[in-house]
């Protein structure tokens, strides 16, 4: 079945870095483009980054932008968020979501939390 | 900055019909932003409801539909359910790969 499983949250300091990796299964993951959304504790959901299936094409959150560094390795079938200097603002559960029809987001991994705390 | 608006809660008889709204901050909300909309219950993923303004996601009861109402995006529960009680959310597709979701919306079903 179509599948995403986040992994690589966790617990750490402000301005450190923290890498999450995406694990698609069930579908042809080089024919998708992906998104991270994150949620912070209580609040709604926020759009991160997008990568285009092949790679090539990538943007970032204004709130991210220089910090975070969205990529993908298609022969892996994963999908990564690289994250340096971490803010407390940065504290959310990540969800990768697979790019569908109609610029929507029509799979969603379970997601993985991440806490920026001292 | 553009700012994507929903209701912060709405209630709804079991039974009865809501319409939850997706507005811009400025300007209209058109099917060129090809609004969609998820449901999401505590502790959970969001899960697909409707994309592309009014299309249904893959095993989406008919009781959700999605419009366009005046200048906003706006999804319906015909014969609402108490567990259809959850936190909807819209996002609209801004271009250039980029969303923005709206706060979403808390349904009472009571």
């Amino acid at each position: 079945q179509v599948q995403l499983v986040e992994s690589g949250g966790g617990l750490v300091k402000p301005g450190g870095s923290l890498r999450l990796s995406c694990a698609a299964s069930g579908f042809t993951f080089s024919d998708y483009y992906m998104s991270w959304i994150r949620q912070a504790p209580g609040k709604g959901l926020e759009w991160v980054s997008y990568i285009s299936s092949s790679g090539n094409t990538i943007y970032y959150a204004d709130s991210v932008k220089g910090r975070f560094t969205i990529s993908r390795d298609n022969a892996k079938n994963s999908l990564y968020l690289q994250m340096n200097s971490l803010r407390a603002e940065d504290t959310a559960v990540y969800y990768c979501a697979r790019g569908g029809v109609g610029y929507s987001m029509d799979v969603w991994g379970q997601g993985t939390t991440v806490t920026v705390s001292s | 900055q553009t700012v994507v608006t929903q209701e912060p809660s709405f209630s709804v008889s079991p039974g009865g019909t809501v319409t939850l709204t997706c507005g811009l901050s400025s300007g209209s909300v058109s099917t060129s932003y090809y609004p969609s909309w998820y449901q999401q219950t505590p502790g959970q993923s969001p899960r697909t409801l409707i994309y592309s303004t009014n299309t249904r996601s893959s095993g989406v009861p008919d009781r959700f539909s999605g419009s366009i109402l005046g200048n906003k995006a706006a999804l319906t529960i015909t014969g609402a359910q108490a567990d259809d009680e959850s936190d909807y959310y819209c996002v609209l597709y801004m271009g250039s790969g980029i969303w923005v979701f709206g706060g979403g919306t808390k349904l009472t079903v009571l």
